[in-house]
């Protein structure tokens, strides 16, 4: 069935240290795909998102490309600090006709001084 | 930040009592949704509503009803709480469901234990 697969965390890395978060897919068609970020004690937030292949989501200095041909959606962010601490989630919708989300499983970051 | 908010934030109770979470949001959103997020498991969907007295079931509905009597609230029931439904429950609105401009935006989170 539809999936989204995560790294498993936590990520550990010190201030300025780049940072990838793995997330590969399985989906029939053509889904779109979100990052979602939760920072301790609130609730997710839209970090970014691609809707086709080749498309580059980015937003505060967090990066993520639609690779439809290893079907990954990779997080990248070139120096991470320690105010970007906090759970990932890489999620996927089947098409741009239905709300439903599908969510990985969360890589929880966590950023040193 | 989206007007949502969840209440209680947090709840312990016993096994085999009902409970009812609430979700009130100010933003006039007709989409509403309520997940549940377990470690190893991310975020999975329980009910999701299009508009008053309009719902659905969700991914792992068993065990839960939802009621929407009006656009702003979206209620969850647990009939007869079982440990299994020990979790962090959370809800979503969105104002348009699909498209590119789809966003679901979450409120704060519930925790419930169920002892």
């Amino acid at each position: 069935g539809d999936s989204v697969t995560q790294m498993e965390g936590p990520v550990t890395l010190s201030e300025e240290a780049f940072l990838t978060i793995n997330c590969t897919y399985t989906a029939t068609g053509y889904p779109s795909l979100f990052w979602y970020v939760q920072y301790p004690g609130e609730g997710l937030q839209l970090l970014l998102k691609a809707t086709k292949a080749d498309d580059k989501g980015s937003n505060k200095g967090f990066e993520a490309t639609y690779r439809k041909e290893t079907t990954s959606f990779h997080l990248e962010k070139g120096s991470v600090q320690v105010s970007d601490s906090a759970v990932y989630f890489c999620a996927l919708k089947l098409s741009l006709s239905t709300d439903k989300l599908i969510f990985g499983t969360g890589t929880r970051l966590q950023v040193f001084p | 930040d989206a007007g949502i908010t969840q209440s209680p934030r947090h709840k312990v109770t016993e096994t085999g009592t009902p409970v009812t979470l609430r979700c009130h949001q100010t933003e006039n959103h007709r989409y509403m949704y309520w997940y549940r997020q377990d470690p190893g498991h991310g975020l999975r969907l329980i009910h999701y509503s299009y508009g008053v007295k309009d719902t659905d079931k969700g991914e792992v509905s068993d065990g839960y009803s939802v009621s929407r009597s009006k656009t702003e609230d979206f209620l969850l029931t647990l009939e007869s709480a079982t440990s299994s439904q020990t979790s962090v429950y959370f809800c979503a609105i969105s104002e348009f469901p699909a498209g590119d401009y789809n966003e679901q935006f979450f409120g704060p989170g519930t925790r419930l234990t169920v002892l």
